[in-house]
């Protein structure tokens, strides 16, 4: 079946520091990929998503490139804001608007 | 974007109750919802797909009849909790397809605590 594994947290941050958070994933064919963010008291919002091999999605300073070879889609952020405190989640599609969703990641970022 | 909207946002009732958690597309249409259930620091876990003018269909493990989905129209998806219990409560999320490249809106969530 399909499965993401997501580093856990929390992750506690400075201000302008680098963020990674791992994601590895498991499942049959070609599924797309997508991360997800949930700020504090906000419903899930797409945050970037990449469908196809070596695809880089990026947005609001993230960005994560799909790896074929490594089943990974890594999520990392050069310079870190104490509003990118949220949670985040990895999840990956079968292509067939199914979202199997990691653990979720709490980001903290202090000032 | 889209907007999706979910009524009540917190609910409280007592054990052997039926609570109706409401799921709304507000600028969009969607022949298809789907419902998650989220416990506390843990992922989400599909439960259903909803689905406009025909019955939903499960995941496995999930009771139909203790969760009673209704999509009662193009923009309305419900989601009945039906004699709930303690174990019942949690975090239930819904969301609609965006219609390109399988991401989906999601609704902000409703807080079910069963007494």
């Amino acid at each position: 079946g399909n499965s993401v594994t997501q580093m856990e947290g929390p992750v506690t941050l400075s201000e302008e520091a680098f963020l990674t958070i791992n994601c590895t994933y498991t499942a049959t064919g070609y599924p797309s990929l997508f991360w997800y963010v949930q700020y504090p008291g906000e419903g899930l919002q797409l945050l970037l998503k990449a469908t196809k091999a070596d695809d880089k999605g990026s947005n609001k300073g993230f960005e994560a490139t799909y790896r074929k070879e490594t089943t990974s889609f890594h999520l990392e952020k050069g310079s870190v804001q104490v509003s990118d405190s949220a949670v985040y989640f990895c999840a990956l599609s079968p292509n067939d608007y199914k979202l199997s969703f990691g653990a979720g990641t709490t980001v903290t970022v202090r000032a | 974007g889209a907007v999706v909207s979910q009524h009540p946002s917190w609910v409280i009732c007592k054990s052997g109750t039926s609570v109706k958690i409401e799921c709304r597309s507000l600028d969009f249409q969607a022949t298809t919802m789907f419902w998650y259930r989220q416990f506390p620091k843990q992922s989400l876990m599909l439960m259903a797909t909803s689905n406009e003018g025909s019955k939903a269909t499960y995941e496995q493990g999930v009771e139909k009849d203790k969760f009673l989905i209704n999509h009662a129209s193009l923009t309305l998806s419900t989601l009945t909790v039906t004699s709930a219990h303690p174990e019942d409560s949690s975090f239930y999320i819904c969301s609609a397809p965006s219609g390109s490249s399988y991401e989906q809106y999601f609704g902000p969530g409703t807080r079910l605590t069963v007494t």
